[in-house]
């Protein structure tokens, strides 16, 4: 089993929509990043959260840390076809030195 | 600033051979990690090289090695290649660990046959 599970696997939705994809783990992670890659790239870094209950916002991707530690979530507002890609989360587990990586969400836009 | 170099980009191997992937990091960044990517597996963590020393490493097996030289470029080796190797292979490079920002290459992709 993953460290990290993410859900959904896949989603497709329609420009405009809003969606929400989740990150979760039993353990306590001291920091968890998303990327997002697309085909024939590496992944791209989006955000880092390293508090409890951390919110970010870089445009219409808002970010949250949970609580305890555990899991985050991604919420995009009105998708658009760029967003397109594979979302992957990533955490370091608390006293580790590596991030480990979730399995992704394949995200398509349709226009 | 250039970013993060792999060669080479494509790379078809013969089940028994063994084959070495180069990772280039981006000036000034001192940790490398190696990731394995499938499409069943995801990302797995390979190992992570820091100032020539690996400082930590994932569930692979003996034939999974690598290394870092002075100029922080890292290179990996898979030998005796089966099938189950053939993925995307990518590193990542960041200034002190990958807590911090961390920058990929386009990978290398490894078909064996």
């Amino acid at each position: 089993t993953q460290l990290l599970e993410q859900s959904p696997q896949f989603l497709s939705i329609q420009e405009g929509e809003n969606l929400t994809v989740y990150c979760n783990s039993s353990s306590v992670f001291s920091s968890l990043q998303w990327y997002r890659q697309e085909p024939g790239e590496g992944p791209v870094l989006l955000v880092t959260v390293v508090t409890g209950g951390e919110v970010k916002k870089l445009k219409r991707l808002t970010f949250q840390f949970g609580d305890a530690r555990k899991d985050s979530s991604l919420h995009i507002t009105a998708a658009q076809p760029g967003d397109t890609g594979l979302y992957l989360c990533a955490g370091d587990e608390y006293n580790n030195n590596d991030m480990r990586f979730g399995a992704g969400t394949r995200l398509t836009v349709k226009p | 600033k250039a970013g993060v170099t792999q060669t080479p980009r494509y790379l078809i191997k013969t089940r028994g051979q063994q084959v070495t992937l180069s990772c280039s990091p981006i000036s000034g960044h001192r940790s490398v990690s190696w990731y394995q990517q499938t499409p069943g597996q995801g990302l797995q963590f390979l190992f992570e090289y820091f100032s020539e020393t690996q400082r930590n490493k994932g569930n692979f097996p003996g034939r999974f090695s690598g290394r870092q030289f002075s100029n922080s470029r890292s290179e990996m080796n898979v030998s005796t290649l089966e099938l189950g190797d053939s993925a995307l292979y990518l590193c990542a490079s960041s200034y002190q660990n990958l807590n911090t920002e961390a920058f990929f290459g386009q990978g290398t992709r490894l078909t064996v046959v």
